[in-house]
């Protein structure tokens, strides 16, 4: 399985966009790009996943890149309720592999 | 729909006890899984199954066993629980959707 890197912590003002950085270089062909969600000690929450195009549902947007090797989560319009860890998981099917995540506080 | 539902939410016991959790769901979801979170870490895997009758290894089965006898629940036991057994326990159900969704927890501590 590819090995996912996300940065630690990041800030966002709240009603900008959070915009979320995955690395993936390892990924292959049939390998997806999963984003979960958990907020304070709450079971995690899928958002989206994509394989080569980019998505968008009503939650967010993922911007893969053209070579695959990384990603963007955006969530376009951040509130104080999206005050959570983000984890990016690069799999084919089945169970998730989470990482540490990335921690993102939306600030006032 | 109730989703993903987890029982009991809390517990606590004493070393060397042996205790089952349940995990149900409703929405006829072929695959479940167990998953454990540490403070401070990233859920890993316990054990998961992809059918009724059907069980497989995860990343931490030491200590555990699962049974999956209807495929709307899925158990997961413990013998004879330690105190490195006390985490945060969640159950995900998945399938024939990929994305996968969480029960809310069972936090379990070992004395």
């Amino acid at each position: 399985d590819a090995k996912t890197t996300q940065p630690p912590s990041m800030d966002c003002a709240e009603g900008r966009a959070a915009n979320l950085p995955c690395n993936h270089s390892t990924i292959s062909g049939n390998e997806y790009v999963y984003w979960y969600r958990q907020i304070h000690s709450q079971g995690p929450q899928y958002i989206i996943h994509g394989l080569k195009n980019n998505e968008t549902n009503e939650m967010a947007s993922l911007i893969i890149t053209e070579d695959r090797k990384s990603s963007t989560l955006i969530l376009p319009h951040a509130t104080l309720r999206d005050t959570a860890v983000y984890y990016c998981i690069v799999r084919v099917d089945g169970d998730m592999r989470f990482g540490a995540g990335t921690r993102l506080t939306v600030k006032p | 729909n109730a989703g993903v539902t987890q029982t009991p939410k809390f517990r606590v016991l004493k070393t060397g006890q042996s205790m089952t959790l349940l995990c149900a769901q409703d929405m006829n979801h072929e695959y479940m899984y167990w998953y454990r979170q540490d403070p401070g870490m990233g859920l890993r895997l316990i054990h998961y199954s992809v059918g009724e009758g059907t069980t497989a290894k995860g990343e931490v089965p030491d200590g555990y066993n699962v049974s999956r006898l209807k495929k709307q629940n899925f158990l997961l036991g413990l013998e004879s629980a330690a105190p490195s057994q006390t985490s945060v326990y969640f159950c995900a159900s998945s399938y024939p959707k990929p994305e996968q969704f969480f029960g809310p927890g069972t936090r379990l501590t070992v004395l």
